[in-house]
């Protein structure tokens, strides 16, 4: 079944800065990875998604790029503000739309 | 519209005990499953639906059960409550294939 890895557990910037997060997946059949954030104790809420025939998407100060031959994704968070302080997973789908995630990265905006 | 209800938000059980979380969805989605959170570890995968009568396990199936009888309802049953199901859990849906997925707002269980 599918694996996915995400880099690193903990992230703490500087407000302003930018701020990165990596993940791979192994199975080269998955077409969609989304990304979720989740504030302390709620549910987790999609961000951004990206689907394999794009190789980048952006919405406002949120980037995803996607290198399917390599199998990796990243998500960029520029010009981070305290509100983006929460843990952030990614995911990707597999056959019957299950979401294998990453264990998530705990990022701090420091002010 | 609602989206994805779960219930009951908090649960203590004692060990040995049997309970059955509630989740249902009112957008009409196909992809049903149930996730459990435990720190440090992501959301994994316990049992997952991808329409009514048709249900597959995850990567931690053990000690659950689920049905899906409705479109709407997907419910997820505890056999015999054991510490280690200590968690949160997650329902979430989704429509059509690749489609985005909704979270429940989770159930804090709790087993002593």
């Amino acid at each position: 079944g599918e694996n996915v890895e995400q880099h690193p557990s903990t992230l703490s910037v500087q407000e302003g800065d930018s701020a990165v997060i990596k993940c791979t997946y192994s199975d080269s059949a998955s077409n969609y990875f989304p990304w979720y954030k989740q504030e302390l104790g709620k549910r987790p809420q999609l961000i951004i998604d990206i689907r394999s025939n794009v190789g980048e998407k952006k919405d406002q100060r949120i980037a995803v790029t996607l290198n399917k031959t390599a199998k990796h994704f990243s998500l960029h968070i520029t010009e981070t503000q305290p509100e983006d302080s929460a843990v952030y997973f990614c995911a990707s789908m597999e056959y019957g739309n299950k979401l294998v995630f990453g264990a998530g990265t705990i990022l701090r905006v420091k002010s | 519209n609602a989206g994805v209800t779960q219930t009951p938000k908090f649960q203590v059980l004692k060990t040995g005990q049997s309970m059955t979380l509630q989740c249902a969805q009112d957008m009409n989605h196909e992809y049903m499953s149930w996730y459990r959170q435990d720190p440090g570890m992501g959301l994994r995968l316990i049992h997952y639906s991808v329409g009514a009568g048709i249900t597959d396990q995850g990567e931690v199936p053990n000690g659950y059960n689920v049905s899906r009888s409705t479109t709407e309802d997907f419910p997820l049953r505890l056999l015999s409550a054991a510490p280690s199901q200590t968690s949160v859990y997650f329902c979430a849906s989704s429509s059509d294939r690749g489609g985005v997925a909704f979270f429940g707002q989770g159930t804090r269980l709790t087993v002593v």
